[in-house]
């Protein structure tokens, strides 16, 4: 059964720092890994898709990596902003029975301090 | 476009009442899932469907039914309510390659 599991669970960073969320996952059959954000009680904002055959993906200050045969993705994000507060969900698309549903980490919940 | 779309955004239910959460996707994606999400918690599958007709069960699918007659719709029934049933609920629906889900707003459901 596949499992996501992020750490840490909750980071709080000064204004302007570079960092990383970590995400692994126990079975490498998967179609895509995404990283998602959730502002306190909002609904889910897509950052970056990336597929199994890929290795990262950029989207301005974000990168996000896939290392499959690890079980591991980082999402990096430069220069943070006390915008970019909020928690941080991967999830991976696994080949399971439920047609791609995703599996889902617990997430991390970044705070960017001014 | 409006993509995903999910009513009621709130709802507060006496426990033993029964409510149907609202799905709609204009994007003609044939599949869409129901997840819930508990606080502190990633989501978890409720119900799934990979076309009009076709539903299948997920990881937590108990005290919960769904019915797929369109591919735009679909609905999520509560028939008996608990205190358990509390959470977030969120529908999402995909294409094919490259399987990316896109998610509605969610509504948030109480039980007292």
């Amino acid at each position: 059964k596949q499992e996501v599991t992020q750490i840490p669970a909750a980071l709080s960073v000064p204004e302007g720092e570079n960092l990383v969320l970590n995400c692994s996952f126990t079975d490498s059959a998967i179609y895509n890994l995404q990283w998602f954000r959730q502002d306190p009680g909002k609904g889910l904002t897509s950052l970056l898709l990336i597929q199994s055959s890929q290795r990262e993906q950029t989207s301005g200050r974000l990168n996000a990596s896939l290392d499959k045969s690890s079980g591991r993705s980082t999402l990096y994000i430069a220069a943070s902003q006390p915008g970019d507060s909020a928690t941080y969900l991967c999830a991976v698309a696994d080949y399971g029975g439920s047609q791609g549903n995703l599996i889902f980490g617990k997430g991390t919940k970044l705070s960017v301090k001014p | 476009n409006a993509g995903v779309t999910q009513t009621p955004k709130f709802r507060i239910l006496k426990i033993g009442q029964s409510m149907t959460l609202q799905c709609t996707q204009d994007m003609n994606h044939n599949y869409m899932y129901w997840y819930r999400q508990d606080p502190g918690m990633g989501l978890k599958l409720i119900y799934y469907s990979v076309g009009a007709g076709i539903t299948d069960k997920g990881e937590v699918p108990n005290g919960y039914n769904v019915s797929r007659s369109t591919t735009e719709d679909f609905p999520l029934r509560l028939e008996l309510a608990a205190p358990s049933q509390t959470s977030v609920y969120f529908c999402a629906s995909r294409d094919g390659i490259p399987y990316e889900q896109y998610f509605g707003p969610g509504t948030r459901l109480t039980v007292t």
